[in-house]
């Protein structure tokens, strides 16, 4: 069985830094990407990158990019995501979510994690 | 990017009745295999979204019958038979032919 388990929620003041964590099991990690997606409160989707553990190649959505950074250890089938500064505007759910790729195009998410919820406030 | 645009954005149904939910993209989701890249997902409350349809119209594993996707570019629509109270949430549409990939705004479904 697939499962995409994440860490737990996070408060923050602005200005620090933050790694959330999702590990994979069910599956091989390393073969397939491993993507984040942002929901911001009470708003829709939006779709910020992913990574494929086994050479860790990544792409960014050009609205995330230079705002956060993508990795994975494929040693313990992990993935994370982190801020460097975080601002009061990335608080929000983060969910890791599984893409699955169908002829060099990103097909569709087909397994999801529960979500980690990231307040940032003073 | 490519803009995603659901409608209605509100849908109240009376349960054993149809819904429809359409959604319109500003660019192309054909890949020249064949397939539009148009998926559906549900996100129950206080849940993760889930996949329902991938690839314009293939019900994923344990989807039910009832829920069922069409269209080509740029209209695409998700059709669900006969409403069930479980079928509560908010559905999106999310095209992945173009990076970065894009959602629709949501349509919350709420059983009158």
């Amino acid at each position: 069985e697939v499962r995409l388990v994440q860490s737990g929620g996070e408060v923050k003041k602005p200005g620090e830094s933050l790694k959330i964590s999702c590990k994979a099991s069910g599956y091989t990690f390393s073969t397939y990407w491993i993507g984040w997606v942002r929901q911001m409160p009470g708003r829709g989707l939006e779709w910020m990158g992913m990574i494929f553990p086994g050479d860790s190649n990544t792409r960014y959505s050009p609205s995330f990019r230079g705002q956060v950074t993508i990795s994975a250890d494929k040693s313990i089938n992990t993935a994370y995501l982190q801020w460097s500064s975080l601002r009061a505007s990335d608080s929000a759910i983060y969910y890791c979510a599984r893409p699955m790729i169908y002829d060099n195009r990103l097909g569709w998410f087909d397994f999801w994690g529960q979500g980690t919820l990231v307040t940032v406030s003073s | 990017d490519v803009v995603m645009t659901q409608s209605p954005l509100s849908l109240p149904v009376t349960p054993g009745e149809p819904a429809s939910i359409s959604c319109r993209s500003s660019q192309s989701l054909l890949h020249s295999n064949g397939y539009n890249y148009l998926d559906w997902y549900l996100q129950k409350p206080g849940q993760s979204p889930q996949l329902l349809i991938y690839l314009g119209s293939n019900r994923a594993s344990g989807v039910s019958d009832r829920f069922s996707g069409s269209g080509s570019g740029p209209d695409f629509t998700l059709n669900i038979s006969r409403v069930e109270a479980d079928d509560v949430g908010v559905y999106y549409c999310m095209q992945g032919l173009h990076i970065p990939c894009t959602f629709g705004q949501g349509t919350k479904l709420e059983i009158k």
